[in-house]
């Protein structure tokens, strides 16, 4: 059982360049979510998805987009990487509890490391 | 809107003192759950224990205790009998609904021998 997979680990970019940075999970969750990581930051939410098929804006959304065509997995894009861009990417996974939603907590890939330079 | 707030950017502590980690929020919905997350200097974000709005009683799980105060918005984290192996960056986090967690900036734990 992987969990939640993203690649790359790692990637440097120059500025202007596009990337796609992927993340799939077996678990079969409902709900997906990207967050990038800054020293001092905490974790910020720039997109996630209640399901296949439909994605929304979190905290910091400009200058990514997603896209969830299939359940496992969640897409990140960077369609003009800016060097503000440099960051740790982790996606992130949950399930639905009827009733109780709240309370379950999210599953995490191991982060990509992305460099704007 | 929601916020976790981490008052402490850093704290050091002797091994096998207990430790608490601070979190307070913010949030007018009575329905929330409150989570604690490990980050090892390797990088992954572990889970290490929950708290919902309307339990009774503070969350355990084997050395993490949460002392859960609703009237004072707080959800600390308690570490008994610390070890080296609990240094790391700790985050509180916050979620309303299914939909999101909104993370505190973390605290930065360090155990010295």
């Amino acid at each position: 059982n992987a969990g939640v997979t993203q690649t790359p680990k790692f990637r440097v970019l120059k500025t202007g360049q596009s990337m796609t940075l992927l993340c799939a999970q077996d678990m079969n969750h409902e709900y997906m979510y990207w967050y990038r990581q800054d020293p001092g930051m905490g974790l910020r939410l720039i997109h996630y998805s209640v399901g296949e098929g439909t994605t929304a804006k979190g905290e910091v959304p400009d200058g990514y987009n997603v896209s969830r065509l299939k359940k496992q997995n969640f897409l990140l894009g960077l369609e003009s990487a800016a060097p503000s861009q440099t960051s740790v990417y982790f996606c992130a996974s949950r399930t639905l509890i009827r009733r109780t939603s709240y309370n379950s907590p999210l599953h995490f890939g191991n982060g990509t490391r992305l460099t704007v330079t | 809107a929601q916020k976790i707030t981490q008052t402490q950017p850093g704290m050091f502590v002797q091994e096998k003192e207990a430790v608490t980690l601070d979190c307070t929020y913010d949030t007018s919905d009575p329905s929330y759950g409150l989570f604690w997350y490990k980050q090892p200097s390797s990088g992954e974000m572990i889970f290490l224990i929950y708290q919902g709005s309307y339990d009774q009683q503070n969350a355990t799980e084997g050395r993490y205790s949460l002392n859960f105060q609703k009237a004072r918005k707080s959800a600390n984290l308690v570490i008994s009998a610390s070890q080296l192996g609990d240094s790391a960056m700790y985050f509180c986090a916050m979620s309303k609904g299914a939909q999101k967690l909104v993370f505190g900036q973390g605290t930065r734990l360090t155990i010295n021998p």
